[in-house]
């Protein structure tokens, strides 16, 4: 069984700009969240989403953002990037809720902000 | 994944002795306990879960134990592997409304195996 994948693996990026990032499940899993990693923060949940919608966020600003897809893929997306988002960004996939279900991390995208 | 932090404690440990890593958690009413394995360039690994009705869980190795009381979680290497070395992260799940869960994590604790 494949695991959780996530594209492009390192991403390095100018202040101002965007970026978005990819993150397949494990096939079956309908609920995907994100996490963001930093050493001095740790890691701290973004979103979480099931079946195509959003149940729940972290305490993040709107810039960060995400989707699911029908086929569970999804994507998060960071608008007017500020340098304080260079981090691993780790995305975790599970049967059901991530409060009460294992979750599955894939290898994270590494971002940089210059 | 560089989750290593200049802060984060650290366990050294003889390899074979056993490894215990604490953990403290903060919300009385999470009921849904993980232990995560994160190696370097790796994203975290599932090792144990305990849920809030059982005090100790044993896996292959490894033992979580849950002091509800003083919040607290222990996880237990037995025979300590170069292969443990990695951090070791806790995370409790905590209500977020509307019928949903979030799981929050622990800082970390870096587990170095001496050979």
């Amino acid at each position: 069984k494949a695991g959780v994948t996530q594209t492009p693996r390192y991403l390095i990026k100018t202040r101002g700009q965007q970026v978005t990032l990819s993150c397949s499940p494990i096939s079956g899993h309908r609920s995907v969240s994100w996490y963001q990693q930093t050493p001095g923060q740790g890691l701290q949940f973004l979103f979480e989403y099931f079946s195509e919608t959003q149940r729940n966020k972290g305490n993040f600003p709107g810039r960060f953002s995400g989707r699911q897809f029908s086929n569970s893929r999804s994507e998060m997306n960071v608008s007017t990037l500020e340098l304080g988002d260079s981090a691993l960004y780790l995305c975790a996939s599970s049967l059901g809720g991530a409060g009460y279900y294992e979750q599955y991390f894939g290898p994270g995208t590494r971002l940089t902000v210059t | 994944g560089e989750s290593v932090g200049l802060h984060l404690p650290t366990l050294s440990v003889q390899e074979g002795d056993n490894s215990i890593i604490n953990c403290a958690y903060s919300n009385s009413a999470s009921d849904y306990f993980i232990w995560y394995k994160q190696e370097s360039g790796k994203g975290p690994q599932f090792i144990i879960d305990i849920r809030s009705n059982m005090d100790k869980r044993q896996g292959q190795r490894v033992t979580v134990l849950l002091n509800k009381t003083v919040k607290h979680l222990s996880l237990q290497i037995a025979a300590t592997q170069p292969g443990d070395s990695a951090v070791y992260f806790c995370a409790e799940n905590m209500y977020s409304g509307a019928g949903s869960y979030q799981l929050t994590f622990g800082k970390g604790t870096k587990l170095s195996v001496i050979p």
